[in-house]
């Protein structure tokens, strides 16, 4: 039972133009929700978290928008930049009880960011 | 400062060999993590420590065996590995409060088992 879904596999944009990268969750359990970007044979990296009690939040040219009620959050990323192509994972967690510290991630979605 | 450092960077080690992965983070957080990451697979969680007690344990076979000398570090000891354990090994670190539950992750210790 796959609990986070990246439902894109790759995503290919222009250089300058907005990434728009989506994730769909089944548990409403969770309440917090982050996006980490990895490149190969490194660890992820942090990029963006938003709690359950907002619906956006923005960090530079990062903004996660999180839509409850469809049990769906995006990533824009405005303008895109060659250096943005990598694999990003969106990740849950507060699924609460024993689940308490634990990420559930998404199947990731490589973003390649064309000059 | 949200390093997490680990050691050895890459590791290749023979079915009967004994190796431990190390772990460090000076962030002053009380959860650390350990995961397998398979190529073109999401990170797989092992175990978690809070508050340097082993709070889960994601079913891992014994031959992973997780150690908690301090807050700040985390080992990874292996034995008698197999083939299909081979990949990278990351280290996360967290604060143990609601609300503040990002991990930041280590580099990694790509691990070839022969």
């Amino acid at each position: 039972d796959q609990q986070v879904k990246q439902n894109s596999p790759s995503l290919s944009v222009q250089e300058g133009r907005i990434s728009i990268l989506n994730c769909d969750y089944t548990n409403s359990m969770f309440d917090y929700f982050l996006w980490y970007k990895k490149y190969p044979a490194e660890g992820p990296t942090f990029l963006i978290s938003i709690s359950s009690i907002k619906d956006k939040n923005e960090d530079g040219r990062f903004t996660v928008f999180l839509n409850k009620s469809a049990k769906h959050l995006s990533l824009h990323i405005v303008p895109s930049q060659p250096g943005d192509s990598a694999v990003y994972f969106c990740a849950a967690s507060g699924a609460g009880g024993t689940s308490y510290g634990k990420l559930t991630f998404g199947q990731g979605t490589i973003l390649t960011v064309h000059p | 400062d949200t390093e997490v450092t680990q050691t050895p960077k890459h590791l290749v080690m023979g079915m009967t060999n004994k190796k431990s992965l190390k772990c460090e983070q000076h962030m002053g957080h009380r959860a650390m993590y350990w995961y397998k990451q398979k190529a073109k697979k999401p990170p797989e969680l092992m175990f978690v420590y809070s508050y340097e007690k082993l709070s889960i344990n994601e079913s891992v076979p014994s031959r992973f065996s997780p150690e908690c000398p301090n807050s700040s570090l985390l080992n990874l000891h292996l034995h008698a590995l197999q083939p299909e354990d081979s990949a990278l090994y990351l280290c996360a670190s967290s604060q143990d409060r609601p609300g503040e539950e990002t991990q930041y992750f280590g580099p990694g210790t790509r691990l070839l088992v022969l």
